[in-house]
């Protein structure tokens, strides 16, 4: 299995300039979660989802973010307008069952953004 | 907020000395996980401890769970520059969703 794969690896865009990234999850992995990693905050976790359907959008921080999930291959979080306190790492994970059933978490490489 | 704060932020011993590494949460939990993560990389399971548990081990890497205290122990035995990397505690959320919050994780560097 190739595992989580994410893009862009890398991103570099100004002020005011949407961001897409991408994921695509674990073939047969039930649940996706998306989190930001910052020297700051930590890991946060954004947003995850069960069979395509978001559960739980709580740590979206504002209305400039927004995460699909078309089907159970590929998974989209946007940001628009991007700002530079949005400058992060976005990992995008994960797994077959929830955390508090032993759900572990497969990450994958991470989508390091910067918001000049 | 961190549900699970790593002690200490940052670790650096030589190698082939053990590594100690310890994490307290808040809330009750129905099991703990612990994941490396390499600089410039995803995260990685390593291990995980359900909450009726007190010891596990896997290969280099004890783990402990006092659910009384709310605190779980990494050991790393025997370590290698390898090792070198950071270190999350995770633990289940104790509201409905049940989603892993992570700690602020301790960075252990292993001489050579």
């Amino acid at each position: 299995d190739a595992g989580v794969i994410q893009s862009p690896r890398h991103e570099v865009t100004e002020m005011g300039q949407e961001v897409t990234l991408r994921c695509k999850p674990i073939s047969g992995h039930d649940y996706l979660f998306w989190y930001r990693q910052t020297m700051m905050r930590g890991l946060e976790l954004l947003i995850y989802f069960n069979n395509n359907v978001p559960i739980d959008d709580s740590g979206m921080p504002e209305d400039r973010f927004s995460a699909k999930m078309p089907n159970a291959s590929f998974s989209t979080l946007k940001i628009q307008p991007s700002e530079p306190r949005d400058s992060a790492v976005y990992f995008c994970a994960s797994s077959r069952r929830l955390a508090g059933n032993t759900g572990e978490l497969f990450f994958g490489e991470g989508s390091r953004l910067t918001v000049l | 907020s961190q549900q699970g704060e790593e002690d200490p932020q940052a670790l650096s011993i030589q190698e082939g000395e053990n590594a100690t590494m310890n994490c307290s949460y808040k809330t009750s939990i129905n099991n703990l996980q612990w994941y490396r993560q390499n600089s410039g990389r995803g995260l990685v399971h390593l291990i995980l401890i359900r909450s009726n548990e007190r010891e596990k081990h896997s290969g280099r890497l004890r783990v402990t769970l006092d659910t009384s205290k709310k605190s779980s122990s990494l050991l790393i035995t025997a370590s290698r520059a390898a090792d070198t990397a950071s270190y999350f505690c995770a633990t289940d959320d104790s509201g409905s969703a049940r989603q892993l919050t992570f700690g602020s994780g301790t960075q252990l560097t292993v001489l050579p």
